[in-house]
């Protein structure tokens, strides 16, 4: 079975411009979630799906990200404009319990 | 969530048991104990979690202490692909999917 995928693994963007990261979760996965751990600093929680609705998005940093999950089947984090502390790695994770069980491998986001 | 500590660091001889303790005296009836952990750069993964009973998985054995203000995780018998950061988290399982990573204990094994 197919874990947690994401896309991209890697993504260097200039300042300004927009970056969306996907998210796979698990098949049959209902809950869907965010977290990212940006330069040196913890694991951050960042929101929550449980199928197409925002469950919790209580750490979502600022009106700039953007997270969507359409069907409740994989979801979008649409970084819009992008800054230079939004770097760092952006882990989705899926289960059917809470709190999560399977991480993906991260997309590594570095903003010039 | 009740706060936890966990040592920095911790070395573990490649085959013998790798015993992890984690600290959570203000720990509520109600709350969780789950462990994590990192390797390298790689997503975080999921171990093994308790409310007041032992618990043992294919992965590892949770000990939580009677009054459980402290849980210790055991890795019976450490390779050098256990060496990761190892988080311990409190948290009430019926909440929403935060989790509040704290920096964890670093686990290397050495061979």
């Amino acid at each position: 079975e197919a874990g947690v995928t994401q896309f991209p693994s890697h993504s260097v963007i200039e300042k300004g411009q927009t970056v969306t990261l996907r998210c796979d979760p698990i098949s049959g996965h209902d809950n869907l979630y965010w977290y990212r751990r940006v330069m040196g600093k913890e694991i951050k929680f960042l929101l929550h799906f449980v199928k197409e609705s925002k469950q919790d998005e209580s750490g979502m940093p600022n009106n700039r990200f953007l997270a969507e999950r359409t069907g409740g089947t994989y979801s979008t984090l649409k970084v819009q404009p992008a800054e230079l502390e939004d770097s760092g790695v952006y882990f989705c994770a899926s289960s059917q319990e809470r709190p999560p069980r399977f991480f993906g491998p991260g997309t590594r986001l570095t903003v010039l | 969530d009740a706060k936890t500590t966990q040592p920095p660091s911790m070395d573990c001889a490649e085959g013998r048991a790798a015993n992890l303790p984690c600290n959570h005296s203000t720990i509520s009836g109600n709350e969780y104990v789950y462990w994590y952990r990192q390797i390298h750069s790689q997503g975080p993964q999921y171990i093994i979690h308790g409310l007041k009973n032992n618990e043992t998985n294919e992965m590892a054995s949770l000990i939580i202490t009677e009054d459980r203000k402290s849980s210790t995780l055991i890795l019976p018998h450490a390779t050098l692909r256990d060496t990761a950061v190892y988080y311990c988290i409190v948290r009430v399982s019926s909440n929403t999917g935060k989790l509040i990573f704290g920096q964890g204990t670093t686990l290397q094994v050495k061979p």
